[in-house]
């Protein structure tokens, strides 16, 4: 079955730091990928997607790109800030699944 | 426009009590879902609802049931509320159908957190 596999956290960073968090899957087909941003108190919301392979999903200075070849959906940041504090899901989904598969979640915390 | 709205937002059961978590989207969208998150282990699947009139099981369903009342409504019931199922539920939607789209975004409620003593 798809899985998806998050680097373990928790991380973290100084205010400014280079931010890669990484993420790779196994699935059957050709999958969406997702990463969505939990913050505290609060339920998840999207972060940024990518629906075919080499595509890059961006948003808020966040990217990340599609690789098929090493099934890979690496989440970077150039320059972190206090406020990206959260908790970072990658997530995959498939057409005829019904449902999406998450990540456990890797927790960040950037003091300044 | 309130997405997706969930009730109640914190709850304390005696073991053996049972509750239903109500659950509401106003996007118009096909399916919807009910997770728990605890600690450490991420997001788990109870049960879904790719379309309205059909529900089905997730990854972890035994001691809950769930009723998609209409389009907007998907609500998640505990018989008899056990220890185990203290945690943070969460509700979501996506416009779907679930069968034939995987592009969709999911949309996820406040969440309701539940203690079961």
């Amino acid at each position: 079955g798809d899985s998806v596999t998050q680097m373990e956290g928790p991380v973290t960073l100084s205010e400014e730091a280079f931010l890669t968090i990484n993420c790779t899957y196994t699935a059957t087909g050709y999958p969406s990928l997702f990463w969505y941003v939990q913050y505290p108190g609060e339920g998840l919301q999207l972060l940024l997607k990518a629906t075919k392979a080499d595509d890059k999903g961006s948003n808020k200075g966040f990217e990340a790109t599609y690789r098929k070849e090493t099934t890979s959906f690496h989440l970077e940041k150039g320059s972190v800030q206090v406020s990206d504090s959260a908790v970072y899901f990658c997530a995959l989904s498939e057409a005829g699944a019904g449902k999406s598969t998450f990540g456990d979640g890797t927790t960040l915390t950037v003091k300044p | 426009n309130a997405g997706v709205t969930q009730t109640p937002k914190f709850q304390v059961l005696k073991t053996g009590q049972s509750m239903t978590l109500q659950c509401a989207q106003d996007m118009n969208h096909n399916s919807m879902y009910w997770y728990r998150q605890d600690p450490g282990m991420g997001l788990r699947l109870i049960y879904y609802s790719a379309s309205e009139g059909t529900t089905d099981k997730g990854e972890v369903p035994n001691g809950y049931n769930v009723s998609r009342l209409n389009k907007r409504e998907f609500s998640l019931r505990l018989e008899s509320a056990a220890p185990s199922q203290t945690s943070v539920y969460f509700c979501a939607s996506r416009k779907g159908p679930a069968q034939l789209v995987s592009t969709d975004t999911q949309y996820f409620g406040p969440g309701t957190r539940l203690t079961v003593l």
